[in-house]
């Protein structure tokens, strides 16, 4: 059973250009969570997702960020005009679907700098 | 609001000794709460959950305790080594499908 995957693992990307993230959880997974980790600082959550929902986006900034988890694929983080305080790390979690537990795995996150 | 707290912020110890890293939360009514490692440059590896009708989990030789009435968590590594080298994050989760709060971690080091 594959761990969550996360890619790219590095992106560079110019200021005002679009970055696209993406996370598939582990198998049996429907719970999505991405967390932002900013140099130097913890990590904040952003979004929480299942499947073509979106649950709690309570920390996503107002402008320029989305996130979508469609029926089929991986869930998508996308950043449009990217600017320099962008540069971060980006982790996804997943927690399974049934259960009592809450318990998050996270991917090797993807680390987005922006010229 | 949830808000989670870490201290200290860095800890060196001798290889060898045992440690105790401290977690602090704010709202007791947490669901769960989960102690991570990560080491430079890499993801989150867990490395112990405790659901809140338990008081502690171990796994060789870590052991977290949850004491959900003075809102803390500690994590214990036994006979420390340099291996161990990385920061330790907590998180608190109040439902049981949601988000986490996390605290900005303790970088431990461990030296030979």
């Amino acid at each position: 059973n594959a761990g969550v995957m996360q890619n790219p693992r590095h992106l560079v990307r110019r200021r005002g250009q679009e970055a696209r993230l993406r996370c598939s959880p582990m198998k049996g997974h429907s719970h999505v969570y991405w967390y932002r980790q900013l140099p130097e600082e913890g990590l904040k959550f952003m979004v929480y997702l299942q499947k073509e929902n979106i649950i709690d986006e309570s920390g996503m900034p107002k402008e320029r960020f989305s996130a979508e988890f469609p029926k089929e694929g991986p869930s998508i983080l996308r950043i449009q005009q990217v600017v320099r305080g962008d540069s971060a790390a980006y982790f996804c979690a997943s927690s399974p679907t049934y259960g009592d537990y809450n318990e998050q795995f996270f991917g090797p996150g993807t680390r987005l700098t922006v010229l | 609001k949830q808000e989670v707290t870490q201290i200290p912020a860095a800890l060196s110890v001798p290889e060898g000794e045992n440690l105790v890293l401290n977690c602090s939360f704010t709202d007791s009514a947490i669901y769960n709460l989960q102690w991570f490692r990560q080491d430079p440059g890499k993801g989150l590896t867990s490395l112990l959950l405790i659901q809140s009708s338990q008081r502690e989990q171990t796994s060789g030789r870590l052991n977290a305790s949850l004491d959900k009435s003075s809102g803390r968590s500690t994590l214990y590594i036994a006979a420390s080594q340099p291996g161990d080298s990385a920061t330790y994050l907590c998180a608190a989760s109040n439902t049981n499908a949601g988000k986490s709060t996390f605290g900005d971690g303790t970088t431990l080091t461990v030296k030979p």
